[in-house]
């Protein structure tokens, strides 16, 4: 399977913590993105990095990229309960997407 | 941004019946479309991509005959679940490719149960 690994699968933080989540990913790319999905619902667009970039910022995310290790990593920085969604590591892998398993991000208020 | 919607947004049907789901770009043409499955607390799954008037090519272990797709127009994929069975209950999002070759804008999904 071209399926990378995210981890953690489930993550659990209080309201204003920072959460952050890792992908790893199989083949070489051109660049990653990260999509939240709420639950039952479609795929929001949260941020695009290529390879050629380490870090890229969007508001209170933070993304950062390791080709060497080929590895992402997404940072929320203080969470709200509306940041409570599923959160997918995105690579187009032989012409086609492929999405990491996923990582469920619950904030409690 | 461009848009892609989803008709229905959800579906209920007997077991043995067929549902046709469709996906349409908005305000752009998408000469390729991808359908997705996604069951409960898993990832989505890449099920077929679906060439304008051509046939789709569909992935290792999905059935064709089952799901079968149309994309007879640049705006217009559809998917069709035939004879479906309750172990065909998913969410299923459509996806169309954009201008740019990383581009790909994602429908809102369709929640089919079957009974």
């Amino acid at each position: 399977s071209q399926q990378g690994e995210e981890d953690p699968q489930a993550l659990s933080i209080q309201e204003g913590e920072n959460a952050t989540m890792n992908c790893s990913y199989k083949t070489s790319i051109n660049n990653l993105q990260w999509y939240r999905q709420n639950s039952g619902r479609g795929l929001v667009h949260l941020i695009l990095i290529r390879s050629n970039e380490r870090e890229k910022h969007s508001g209170r995310l933070r993304v950062t990229l390791d080709t060497s290790k080929k590895s992402s990593s997404l940072l929320i920085t203080a969470s709200r309960a509306a940041d409570t969604a599923s959160y997918f590591c995105v690579w187009k892998g032989a012409q086609k997407l492929v999405f990491g398993q996923g990582t469920r991000l619950t904030i409690n208020p | 941004g461009a848009v892609v919607s989803q008709h229905p947004s959800w579906v209920i049907c007997k077991s043995g019946t067929s549902v046709k789901i469709e996906c349409r770009s908005l305000d752009f043409q998408a000469t390729t479309m991808f359908w997705y499955r996604q069951f409960p607390k898993q990832s989505l799954m890449l099920m077929a991509t679906s060439n304008e008037g051509s046939k789709a090519t569909y992935e290792q272990g999905v059935e064709k005959d089952k799901f079968l797709i149309n994309h007879a127009s640049l705006t217009l994929s559809t998917l069709t679940v035939t004879s479906a069975h309750p172990e065909d209950s998913s969410f299923y999002i459509c996806s169309a490719r954009g201008q740019g070759p990383d581009t790909q804008y994602f429908g809102p999904g369709t929640r089919l149960t079957v009974l």
